[in-house]
């Protein structure tokens, strides 16, 4: 299995810009995550998937950032407008539904730059 | 907010030495795991524990669990130059089914 494949590796965009992060996970995993890595606030979940259904989107920081998964393997994180403060990487991982908190695998993330 | 919080935030250590990363936690746990990330790479997991477990052994890992100092160990022994990564403690809560994942802790191991 080639892992949780993300892309692109790296987006450097302008400000007001629409960007869109893609991600398909591991073939047979039920669970898709979307995760935030920057300096200053470390790694926060921003949403999830269970059976391509959004779970849980409270880490979602505000109606600019939207997230679909309209399949099994695949799913996408929009930002429309894109601001400065979006710089980060973001991350998305999955998972094979064991019980509660199974392990997860992540994908290689994506550095986006907000000018 | 960060579930769990990692001490040291940094560690430097020489090639052959063992290095100890805590955690600390806030709420009751299903489980905790500890997770590695290289400078520009994503997370991969290292090691679970239960919190009905008390230690757990992968390799040169050793891990341990006091849920009443809600409180974990990482210990990597006879560290090696490639151990040089990030190591990041995330807990399971609850009937949540996602990992809340603490600040880390950026080890250093020289060669």
């Amino acid at each position: 299995d080639a892992g949780v494949i993300q892309s692109p590796r790296h987006e450097v965009t302008e400000m007001g810009q629409e960007v869109t992060l893609r991600c398909k996970p591991i073939s047979g995993h039920d669970y898709l995550f979307w995760y935030r890595q920057t300096m200053m606030r470390g790694l926060e979940l921003l949403i999830y998937f269970n059976n391509n259904v959004p779970i849980d989107d409270s880490g979602m920081p505000e109606d600019r950032f939207s997230a679909k998964m309209p399949n099994a393997s695949f799913s996408t994180l929009k930002i429309q407008p894109s601001e400065p403060r979006d710089s980060a990487v973001y991350f998305c991982a999955s998972k094979l539904n064991d019980g509660k908190g199974g392990k997860l695998f992540f994908g290689s993330g994506t550095q986006l730059s907000v000018l | 907010s960060q579930q769990g919080e990692e001490d040291p935030q940094a560690l430097s250590i020489q090639e052959g030495e063992n290095a100890t990363m805590n955690c600390s936690y806030k709420t009751s746990i299903n489980n905790l795991q500890w997770y590695r990330q290289n400078s520009g790479r994503g997370l991969v997991h290292l090691i679970l524990i239960r919190s009905n477990e008390r230690e757990k052994h992968s390799g040169r890992l050793r891990v341990t669990l006091d849920t009443s100092k809600k409180s974990s160990s990482l210990l990597i022994t006879a560290s090696r130059a490639a151990d040089t990564a990030s190591y990041f403690c995330a807990t399971n809560s609850g009937s949540a089914r996602q990992l809340t994942f603490g600040s880390g802790t950026q080890l250093t191991v020289l060669p």
